[in-house]
């Protein structure tokens, strides 16, 4: 159980084009979700968080208009990178967190294989 | 925001060795997650471990909540063992925010 898709697993597209990436919880309902990039050699940063039917939360330094970010329902988040550039090339690695278990609640995080994302 | 630390930077091992890899928080936390990332980037779920001690065949690992350190042993290690290896806590009382990475251990194991 507790898996977490994302696709595609990885994209490359021109400068100035818009590319959309989509994570999916496959067998459970994730009222959260989270964005991370991941640049070579280097751990991964948090972008934002979203909340299902609610606006994310974009950590500091992450602009909102570039990184459209909408989790519509309880299984997919999408990260839009809007009019890309070279230096949005990075891996983008979505987690998503279900509070609710037969056990009782837990904050355990699944993360999804990560989208490669490479802008010539 | 909670930082995080994790020692060793750079560990390199024979087959066979037995390691402990470190991870100091500055807060207190509800979740604490370790996590080995492969080759192709996927993070592999290691531990769910807030508090308390868990093993997992070659793998445990232990999280003193109080004392704001986890650790994560790794016994008769192999060469698939190679990665990087994340802790990643969670601020406590702040359940819906997530979890915060270290910078890693990058772990290479020679045969």
């Amino acid at each position: 159980g507790a898996v977490v898709s994302q696709h595609p697993s990885w994209v490359i597209c021109k400068s100035g084009t818009s590319v959309k990436i989509e994570c999916r919880s496959l067998d459970f309902q994730a009222t959260t979700m989270f964005w991370y990039r991941q640049f070579p050699k280097q751990s991964l940063m948090l972008m934002a968080t979203s909340n299902e039917g609610s606006k994310a939360t974009y950590e500091q330094g992450v602009e909102k208009d570039k990184f459209l970010i909408n989790h519509a329902s309880l299984t997919l988040s999408t990260l839009t990178v809007t009019s890309a550039h070279p230096e949005d090339s990075s891996f983008y690695i979505c987690s998503a967190m279900g509070l609710k278990t037969r056990r009782g609640p837990t904050y355990e995080q699944y993360f999804g294989p990560g989208t490669r994302l490479t802008v010539t | 925001g909670i930082q995080v630390e994790q020692s060793p930077p750079d560990l390199i091992l024979q087959e066979g060795a037995n390691s402990t890899l470190r991870c100091n928080f500055s807060d207190s936390v509800n979740n604490l997650q370790w996590f080995h990332q492969n080759p192709w980037g996927q993070l592999i779920n290691l531990f769910y471990i807030p508090s308390g001690t868990k093993q997992n065949g070659r793998l445990s690992a232990t999280t003193v909540a109080t004392e704001r350190y986890s650790l994560l042993y790794i016994s008769s290690s192999q060469t698939t063992d190679s990665g990087v290896y994340f802790c990643a806590p969670r601020t406590i009382g702040q359940a819906g925010t997530a979890l915060i990475f270290g910078k890693g251990t990058t772990l290479s194991v020679s045969s």
